[in-house]
């Protein structure tokens, strides 16, 4: 079963627009992070915000945590067509003592020139 | 360049054969995982080691098996490969410890007949 699940499933915006993926979870967490996937490679980590953090920047991207809704979001500003890709959420269980990570189904993201 | 190396990138079988996936990674890292990637349903993990020596089983682990060779190296099995294991194959590693990412490979995409 999945942890998180991000929305919307899809998103078609233009270049220079901001994009914003939503991902929510069920269980506490001791980390969220967010991956890239570019059509037909693998995923690329971008950014990981721990369960005591609220908001993380890096570059054009800002993530934040709310864990008392268990949800996060992912915003891209000013983006570019080579954003076009899909994103992925990502938790590791606070009850967990593993360090596996548990994805989302993703947002697939397109940006318009 | 440093990073994961996942061998081969295709592989067509036929219902019954057997195959193994080969991983390495030139980080150091302990963590080595396996997953899959099947249409809209994001990652699931199949099996991961949290150091040279263990391994442990994911969601899905059932018609695969795995080998930690050695540090660098992690291998994922099909002894009898079925329709349902037609996916795409990543793996991925990382430091030991919670709070750090993962590096991911290329993929493997597997086509069972």
């Amino acid at each position: 079963s999945q942890q998180g699940e991000e929305d919307p499933q899809a998103l078609s915006i233009q270049e220079g627009e901001n994009a914003t993926m939503n991902c929510s979870y069920k269980t506490s967490i001791n980390n969220l992070q967010w991956y890239r996937q570019n059509s037909g490679r693998g995923l690329v980590h971008l950014i990981l915000i721990r369960s005591n953090e609220r908001e993380k920047h890096s570059g054009r991207l800002r993530v934040t945590l709310d864990t008392s809704k268990k949800s996060s979001s992912l915003l891209i500003t000013a983006s570019r067509a080579a954003d076009t890709a899909s994103y992925f959420c990502a938790t590791v269980p606070g009850m967990d003592s593993s360090y596996k990570l548990i994805f989302g189904s993703g947002t697939r993201l397109l940006v318009r020139p | 360049n440093a990073g994961v190396t996942q061998t081969p990138k295709f592989q067509v079988l036929k219902t019954g054969q057997s195959m193994t996936l080969q991983c390495a990674q030139d980080m150091n890292h302990n963590s080595m995982y396996w997953y899959r990637q099947d249409p809209g349903m994001g990652l699931r993990l199949i099996y991961y080691s949290a150091s040279e020596g263990t391994t442990d089983k994911g969601e899905v682990p059932n018609g695969y098996n795995v080998s930690r060779l050695n540090k660098r190296e992690f291998s994922l099995r099909l002894e009898s490969a079925a329709p349902s294991q037609t996916s795409v194959y990543f793996c991925a590693s990382s430091e030991t410890g919670r709070n750090y990412g993962y590096t991911f490979g290329s993929g493997t995409r597997l086509t069972v007949v």
